[in-house]
């Protein structure tokens, strides 16, 4: 069963823009991550981020997490072409349990 | 250094036949999941394993068997394939599976078509 959910499902922006992908879960985590997805390829991660911890930025990324809200959000500043892809959020509840995906954001960011 | 490997990439299959999805991973990683990935569905979890000689079913894991002889292999196998098995099928590795915190190297992915 599906434990984050992306909002939106797909997003479209301009070159240049800011995207903006949020992820909610229904339980406690140990940790939330994102993953990119290029079309008709696997899944790259791109960031984790501890329940502890509540901002983490890597390059253009940044990640935020609410867990008092059960919330996590991803923001792609200057935004370029190559970043077109569907974007996931996956919780892991525990240490060895595995990650649970959402069903994803599709960005498409037009030059 | 290769990462994730998955043969094949591409498989057309006749309902009933089966078949073994190869996944290898050269990172001396404990843990292996396979998922597959359906349109509107996202990604779920068929099988994983913690360490060699260990496996669980995730879930979705009806049709499916798994086995981990080896650190490096989990092959993933369809018994007697059905059309509902036509789906995208991703194989995943982490460094470890009883600390936290690591993010997950997938393989490029095998799409199965049952007819």
């Amino acid at each position: 069963s599906q434990q984050g959910e992306e909002d939106p499902q797909a997003l479209s922006i301009q070159e240049g823009e800011n995207a903006t992908m949020n992820c909610s879960y229904k339980t406690s985590i140990n940790n939330l991550q994102w993953y990119r997805q290029n079309s008709g390829r696997g899944l790259v991660h791109l960031i984790l981020i501890r329940s502890n911890e509540r901002e983490k930025h890597s390059g253009r990324l940044r990640v935020t997490l609410d867990t008092s809200k059960k919330s996590s959000s991803l923001l792609i500043t200057a935004s370029r072409a190559a970043d077109t892809a569907s974007y996931f959020c996956a919780t892991q509840n525990s240490g060895n349990t595995p990650l649970v995906f959402g069903k994803g954001t599709r960005l498409s960011v037009i030059a | 250094n290769a990462g994730v490997t998955q043969t094949p990439k591409f498989q057309v299959l006749k309902t009933g036949q089966s078949m073994t999805l190869q996944c290898a991973q050269d990172m001396n990683h404990e843990y292996m999941s396979w998922y597959r990935q359906d349109p509107g569905m996202g990604l779920r979890l068929i099988h994983y394993s913690v360490g060699a000689g260990i496996t669980d079913q995730g879930e979705v894991p009806n049709g499916y068997n798994v086995s981990r002889s080896t650190t490096e292999d989990f092959p993933l196998r369809l018994l007697s394939a059905a059309p509902s098995q036509t789906s995208v099928y991703f194989c995943a590795s982490s460094y470890s599976s009883v600390r936290p915190n690591y993010g997950y190297t997938f393989g490029s992915g095998t799409r199965l078509t049952v007819v």
